[in-house]
């Protein structure tokens, strides 16, 4: 099966720091990667799309310059959450697609919680 | 607005009962995907149906969709402890590539 891992598991981190989520697939090849955030208790709301090679493309509403993006390998996505604040604490959570019988489903990793002090 | 919306937001039933979800949406879709996740963790993909299909069954789930009224339903049957979770529909829209937009979800509590 698809195999999707995300690395840290769990973050905190002192306001006005920039963290770093990586998202790896195990054992395809990920053309395309979502980033996902979701608070407590809620559904999970797209934040990102990233294509290898190629610049993401945002949700409405999610600044680009405070969620910064690479997709530089076909089984590597970082998220990179710039000078971080107490409202940015949450569950992020990537995903990712790949060719083929690979492009209908998303395959989840185990989300990265966040805790900005 | 939400594209999925479901219900029951919360189920509580015994060991051994069926559970039945359902999620609407708004508008036109390629496919619908059911997921699963545990508290905490990541999500599961549980099964996709796809516009042209009516039912589609996968161990003891059964899923239906009828596109005349934008609704899907997930049946757990002979349900069991393990598989309290919070229950997701993701539509993928027509024209939407292979983007997901979830619902609300259903938390299901299985009591022994």
């Amino acid at each position: 099966g698809a195999v999707v891992s995300q690395h840290p598991s769990r973050v905190i981190c002192k306001s006005g720091t920039s963290v770093k989520i990586e998202c790896r697939s195990l054992d395809f090849q990920a053309t395309t990667m979502f980033w996902y955030r979701q608070f407590p208790k809620k559904s999970l709301m797209l934040m990102a799309t990233s294509n290898e090679g190629s610049k993401a493309t945002y949700e409405q509403g999610v600044e680009k310059d405070k969620f910064l993006i690479n997709h530089a390998s076909l089984t590597l996505s970082t998220l990179t959450v710039t000078s971080a604040h107490p409202e940015d604490s949450s569950f992020y959570i990537c995903s990712a697609s790949g060719r083929g019988g690979w492009q209908e489903t998303q395959y989840f990793g185990p989300g990265t919680r966040l805790l900005v002090l | 607005s939400q594209q999925g919306e479901e219900d029951p937001q919360a189920l509580s039933i015994q060991e051994g009962e069926n559970a039945t979800m359902n999620c609407s949406y708004k508008t036109s879709i390629n496919n619908l995907q059911w997921y699963r996740q545990n508290s905490g963790r990541g999500l599961v993909h549980l099964i996709l149906i796809r516009s042209n299909e009516r039912e589609k069954h996968s161990g003891r789930l059964r899923v239906t969709l009828d596109t005349s009224k934008k609704s899907s339903s997930l049946l757990i049957t002979a349900s069991r402890a393990a598989d309290t979770a919070s229950y997701f529909c993701a539509t993928v829209l027509t024209g939407g590539g292979n983007k997901l937009t979830f619902g609300t979800g259903t938390q299901l509590k299985v009591e022994l």
